[in-house]
C-alpha cells in the first residue's frame, strides 16, 4: 500500500525566504506526482505535475523535483510571498487495479508572515 | 472553460439522514473521483468513476454510493448519515490514462449535526 508523508507538517516564515517543502513515497512505481495547494476550507489548485519519466517542473517561483528511485518529491517556493499561505499536498499517481488513484499526504500548511 | 463545479458548496444534515452532492468535470474529462477530507487530514479516496461504472473504491462503507451520468457529471449519495461523516467532499476529474493533471472542484462542505 503506497503510503505518502509530508515534512514538515507546518512552516512559519518571515516573507522573502526560500522554501523547501518535502514529499515521501513508499512505493516507487508510480506514473506521477502532483503539487496542490488548498486555501482553508476550499477545494485543491493544481500547482506542479511530474511524470515518472521527469526530474523536475517549473512554474513561476516554484519548482517541483522527483527522485522516484528514493522516492522524494520537493517543492521549491522561491521569494515567499504572503500570498503563499496555504496548505500544500502532494499526490502519487500508481497504478491500482488497472486505475490510477492518487495518494495523498497530509499536507504542509504554511504561513508566511509579512 | 469552467472547471470542476460541484453543488452545493454548504449542507447541514441530520444524523441518519441521507444526502447527495453533485459534481460536473472539467470539460474533456472522462473520468470523475471523488475524496473525503476531514479536517487536518489529506483527501482520501472513496470511488472513480469511468464511462458510468464505478471502477475503483476506497475503504468506505456501502453507504457511500455513486453515479457517472452520460455527460460525465456524477453524484455522491451518502445514507444514514453519522456524525463521522462531517467532512469536506471533493471531486475530481480527469482523463482515463491517469497521466494527465487532476482537477478539483471548490468542495462541499457537509455537517451532520
Amino acid at each position: 500500500k503506497q503510503e505518502v508523508t509530508q515534512i514538515p507538517a507546518a512552516l512559519s516564515v518571515p516573507e522573502g525566504e526560500n522554501l523547501v517543502l518535502n514529499c515521501s513515497f513508499t512505493d516507487s512505481a508510480i506514473y506521477n506526482l502532483q503539487w496542490f495547494r488548498q486555501d482553508p476550507g476550499k477545494g485543491l489548485t493544481s500547482l506542479l505535475l511530474i511524470q515518472s519519466s521527469q526530474r523536475e517542473q517549473t512554474s513561476g517561483r516554484l519548482n517541483a523535483s522527483l527522485d522516484k528511485s528514493s522516492g522524494r518529491s520537493t517543492l521549491y517556493i522561491a521569494a515567499s510571498q504572503p500570498g503563499d499561505s496555504a496548505t500544500y499536498l502532494c499526490a502519487v499517481r500508481h497504478a491500482s487495479g488497472g486505475s490510477y488513484i492518487p495518494t495523498f499526504g497530509r499536507g504542509t500548511s504554511l504561513i508566511v508572515h509579512p | 472553460d469552467a472547471g470542476v463545479t460541484q453543488s452545493p458548496t454548504h449542507l447541514i444534515k441530520t444524523r441518519g439522514q441521507q444526502v447527495t452532492l453533485r459534481c460536473s468535470p472539467k470539460s474533456g474529462h472522462d473520468t470523475v473521483s471523488w475524496y473525503q477530507q476531514a479536517l487536518g487530514q489529506g483527501p482520501q479516496f472513496i470511488f472513480q468513476y469511468y464511462e458510468e461504472e464505478e471502477r475503483q473504491r476506497g475503504n468506505f462503507p456501502d453507504r457511500f454510493s455513486g453515479h457517472q451520468f452520460p455527460n460525465y457529471s456524477s453524484e455522491l449519495n451518502v445514507n444514514a448519515l453519522l456524525l463521522g461523516d462531517s467532512a469536506l467532499y471533493l471531486c475530481a476529474s480527469s482523463l482515463e490514462t491517469g497521466l494527465t493533471e487532476a482537477f478539483f472542484g471548490q468542495g462541499t462542505r457537509l455537517t451532520v449535526v
